[in-house]
């Protein structure tokens, strides 16, 4: 798709339960982040991968969370063991890596996890 | 990492024009003034971006004063639809630095 796509659109799911939220870029981004907004608030900076540079994994809230991005691409976020104050929407972005080209994130539209 | 800062909420009526303005005291030499629109469960887009002086273009305006530690995004003419959240981000992506958002303006226009 010409977009970013992220999915599932909403998860509902039982306090414990482990969850994957799968995030797949704009074609040619090299760059992907992972971000939490709750109910009212701002963004909050998760991950981010950039190429095949280990990920700056300085915003993960706990051990709970982790996040790959295969192969360049796609990107998987799992939340193990997930916990009630865990339900929030998960934004994934995209940017394109160019010399002269400033950043402009390209986000989805969000994955909505509710934790039971 | 530079921090910005911008009020919580606005409040505008249809038809005038809205500065928003967001402070980065410890922006960098690199680094990029973007900023992003948000409406509810949408992630956010991009409005405008600049580096230096006045960027304009078919949505709003952008004014960098020279030191650069602070800037203005100008709405012209506001309607209803510009009721949103708008961020400023400071940095540049895509390798050189995460980009964190601040809290954001909430932007509420009234008829």
């Amino acid at each position: 798709g010409a977009g970013v796509s992220q999915s599932p659109s909403n998860k509902v799911t039982e306090k414990g339960k482990d969850v994957e939220l799968r995030c797949d870029p704009i074609s040619g981004h090299t760059a992907l982040y992972w971000y939490r907004q709750s109910l009212g608030q701002g963004l909050e900076f998760l991950i981010y991968f950039q190429g095949n540079s280990a990920p700056d994994k300085s915003g993960l809230p706990s051990d709970r969370f982790s996040a790959e991005r295969t192969g360049g691409s796609v990107s998987t976020l799992t939340i193990q063991r997930t916990q009630q104050e865990d339900s929030a929407v998960y934004l994934c972005a995209s940017s394109l890596l160019a010399g002269a080209n400033t950043g402009e994130l390209f986000f989805g539209e969000g994955s909505r996890l509710t934790v039971l | 990492l530079a921090k910005t800062t911008q009020p919580i909420s606005m409040d505008s009526y249809e038809g005038q024009e809205v500065n928003i303005t967001c402070s980065h005291n410890n922006i960098a030499t690199n680094d990029y003034i973007t900023w992003y629109q948000q409406f509810p469960s949408q992630g956010p887009r991009f409005i405008i971006q600049g580096y230096k002086t006045k960027v304009t273009n078919e949505v709003a305006s952008l004014f960098i004063p020279a030191d650069r530690k602070s800037s203005t995004l100008s709405l012209p003419r506001v309607s209803l639809s510009d009721t949103a959240v708008y961020y400023c981000l400071v940095g540049v992506s895509g390798g050189y630095n995460k980009l964190i958002f601040g809290a954001g303006t909430r932007l509420a226009v009234h008829p």
